[in-house]
């Protein structure tokens, strides 16, 4: 059974702060990861996306991989209120995309 | 405006009343799949299909059915639905089976089954 686990949180930061989010996967034939923000009652929406070892940058978000370790992280710089939401993590190498059920991201202001 | 589009976004309804869920994309993808969430849970897979005519099972399909006649399309079917099947339901797509594209998502099925 190909898994991917997150912690379902939730996690609190204070205004400002960096959120870290954490996903391991067990697949080790996993290629693509993928970073959705779920606010409630919506659907998914993707932020990032990585299948490099290292550290990929967009904006306030940098997602994380490191393929030995089979972990993928996504930090939110300078976190905002707006940023409380689930957060998805999402791997595939030759099957359909296996989610993790999510970490729960609160902000407070 | 590129979208996927499901319909009925809620649905009340009775155990055994067969229903369909349609879900529609305007962007010529060929991959499409539906997915359940439900609390503590997560999404989890139920069908998918890399093109027309080709769909596969994932890892919940027990009491769905789906079929690809067109590629814009690929409804979800509740032959005889029962209150286990009550739960969130998300169609997505991407441009092709594979590779590093995003999943577009709709905007959701809320289905209760009484």
């Amino acid at each position: 059974q190909k898994e991917v686990e997150q912690n379902s949180g939730p996690l609190s930061v204070p205004e400002g702060a960096i959120a870290s989010l954490n996903c391991t996967y067990s697949d080790r034939g996993s290629q693509s990861f993928f970073w959705y923000r779920q606010y409630s009652g919506k659907s998914p929406e993707l932020i990032m996306f990585i299948y490099s070892n290292g550290d990929k940058e967009d904006g306030r978000f940098t997602a994380q991989l490191n393929k030995a370790s089979q972990y993928v992280s996504l930090l939110i710089r300078d976190s905002q209120p707006s940023d409380s939401a689930t957060y998805l993590c999402a791997g595939r190498g030759n099957t359909p995309l296996v989610f993790g059920k999510g970490t729960r991201l609160s902000v407070i202001a | 405006e590129a979208q996927v589009t499901q319909n009925p976004r809620y649905l009340i309804t009775v155990t055994g009343k067969k229903l369909t869920v349609t879900c529609s994309q305007n962007m010529n993808h060929e991959y499409m799949s539906w997915y359940r969430q439900d609390p503590g849970l997560g999404l989890r897979q139920i069908y998918y299909s890399m093109n027309v005519e080709v769909t596969d099972k994932g890892d919940v399909p027990e009491g769905y059915k789906v079929s690809r006649k067109e590629k814009r399309n690929f409804p979800l079917i509740l032959e005889s639905p029962s209150p286990n099947q009550t739960s969130l339901y998300f169609c997505a797509s991407k441009l092709r089976w594979g590779g590093s594209q995003p999943q577009h998502f709709g905007d959701g099925t809320r289905l209760s089954i009484l």
